[in-house]
């Protein structure tokens, strides 16, 4: 079935130790996004891509970098985690970079622990 | 900057009762207005939309009419199912300013639904 996989599904990791949440896609989509997703706060913008090669940063993107070498893959890395990064991270995309009509489509995230 | 406010839960209903979560938003520019369900251990998926103002987005028996002069988008089912139990979350897509076109989501209303 087309769409995001996302990896690890969960995670227990040291504070202070390296950390990269894969994500990949099959749909061919231009934008892809990082959100993390907290009690009590929805979900919040990471990082995002608006097509290979780009990336930009969103609500909450210190301690957090990403890359988009090619169109299907959206590595999110945590150089040195915190117990405040401790949540469940998604990874999005959608087709269009230029409408505000486009849905997003989401993985099934990832759990992250850090202690 | 723009913002989606949507009445807190939990929310407990009864199998075949009316259904009504509040969104309230506020935006720069000309928003496209999401709402997205979330089922246990899942990702988000799209349940339905409305990009101007008068639309309304209908699927599975769930309305929302974007209300311009209220700036809201209140989701409604008129009879809901154990099925239904989840967590609603009211969006909106913007692209006024920097940084292209980006979701922004309010907290999330998590319904149960007893039989």
């Amino acid at each position: 079935i087309a769409g995001i996989t996302q990896a690890p599904t969960s995670q227990i990791l040291a504070a202070g130790r390296r950390m990269t949440l894969r994500c990949t896609q099959d749909m061919r989509h231009n934008a892809m996004y990082w959100y993390r997703q907290d009690l009590g706060l929805g979900l919040r913008l990471i990082h995002y891509s608006n097509t290979a090669g780009t990336t930009g940063k969103g609500e909450v993107p210190d301690g957090y970098s990403v890359s988009r070498a090619n169109t299907d893959d959206f590595p999110l890395t945590l150089a040195s985690a915190v117990p405040s990064q401790t949540s469940v991270y998604f990874c999005a995309s959608s087709v269009k970079t230029g409408s505000n009509t486009g849905e997003l489509f989401f993985g099934e995230g990832s759990r992250l622990t850090v202690l | 900057g723009d913002s989606v406010t949507q009445m807190e839960g939990p929310v407990t209903l009864s199998e075949e009762a009316f259904l009504t979560i509040n969104c309230t938003y506020t935006a720069t520019g000309y928003p496209s207005l999401f709402w997205y369900v979330q089922y246990p251990g899942e990702g988000l998926q799209l349940l339905l939309k409305a990009t101007k103002a008068d639309d309304k987005g209908s699927n599975k028996g769930f309305e929302a009419t974007y209300r311009k002069e209220t700036t809201s988008f209140h989701l409604e089912k008129g009879s809901v199912q154990v099925s239904d139990s989840a967590v609603y979350f009211c969006a909106l897509s913007d692209g006024v300013g920097t940084g292209g076109f980006k979701t922004i989501f309010g907290a999330g209303t998590r319904l149960f639904v007893k039989a």
